[in-house]
């Protein structure tokens, strides 16, 4: 079956502006992760929805960040009035119910703020 | 804090010898732990999970142990190939999240 996808796969703006980045889970799927990862580090944890709810965004870096997910199954990370500090590639996970279960990623989207 | 480290960072070896990548964790209360591969530019590609209570899982060419007491994982590769240069990550779940560490990055060498 089909796997995570994300949209767009990349995405350049300018200093300043608002952008929308988009995460499909696997279908049935009730857990989605976002996380962020900067070149030659492991990925790092921004949010994790259980269904339609925020269960923890205690990685999010600031009330710059937010992310939904309002029908529980695709969620959109909106980043307002960006910096050039946010430019890294954004991994969404999903996994059937709980962290412990294997997580697949979506193959990320790559922001670079200019 | 869970905190992961990946040694070596980077390494190059010849084609058909055995990789043996190493991970380990500070907190050993982990009910599981899991390996990834990342090729350059792309997502995460789950390879093997290994539960607490598993000394190894095997997938293929692919063997992970875990010594939780220790806080030690370690994943071979046997008889490596060119198409396993890519960069493998370590993570263990733990307040709803995977902790990374930073990798493994591998070249085979023709």
């Amino acid at each position: 079956g089909a796997g995570v996808s994300q949209t767009p796969s990349n995405k350049v703006t300018e200093k300043g502006k608002y952008v929308e980045l988009r995460c499909d889970p696997i279908s049935g799927h009730t857990a989605l992760y976002w996380y962020r990862q900067s070149l030659g580090q492991g990925p790092e944890f921004l949010i994790y929805f259980q269904g339609t709810g925020a269960a923890d965004d205690s990685g999010l870096p600031n009330d710059r960040f937010f992310a939904v997910r309002p029908e529980g199954s695709v969620s959109t990370l909106k980043i307002q009035r960006t910096e050039r500090g946010d430019s890294a590639v954004y991994l969404c996970a999903s996994s059937p119910l709980a962290v412990t279960d294997t997580q697949y990623f979506g193959p990320g989207t790559r922001l670079t703020v200019l | 804090k869970q905190e992961v480290t990946q040694i070596p960072a980077a390494l190059s070896v010849p084609e058909g010898e055995n990789l043996v990548l190493n991970c380990s964790f500070t907190d050993s209360a982990i009910y599981n732990l899991q390996w990834f591969r990342q090729d350059p530019g792309k997502g995460l590609t789950s390879l093997l999970l290994i539960q607490s209570s598993q000394r190894e899982q095997t997938s293929g060419r692919l063997n992970a142990s875990l010594d939780k007491s220790s806080g030690r994982s370690t994943l071979y590769i046997a008889a490596s190939q060119p198409g396993d240069s890519a960069t493998y990550l370590c993570a263990v779940p733990g307040n709803n999240r995977l902790a990374f560490g930073k990798g493994n990055q591998v070249v085979v060498i023709p």
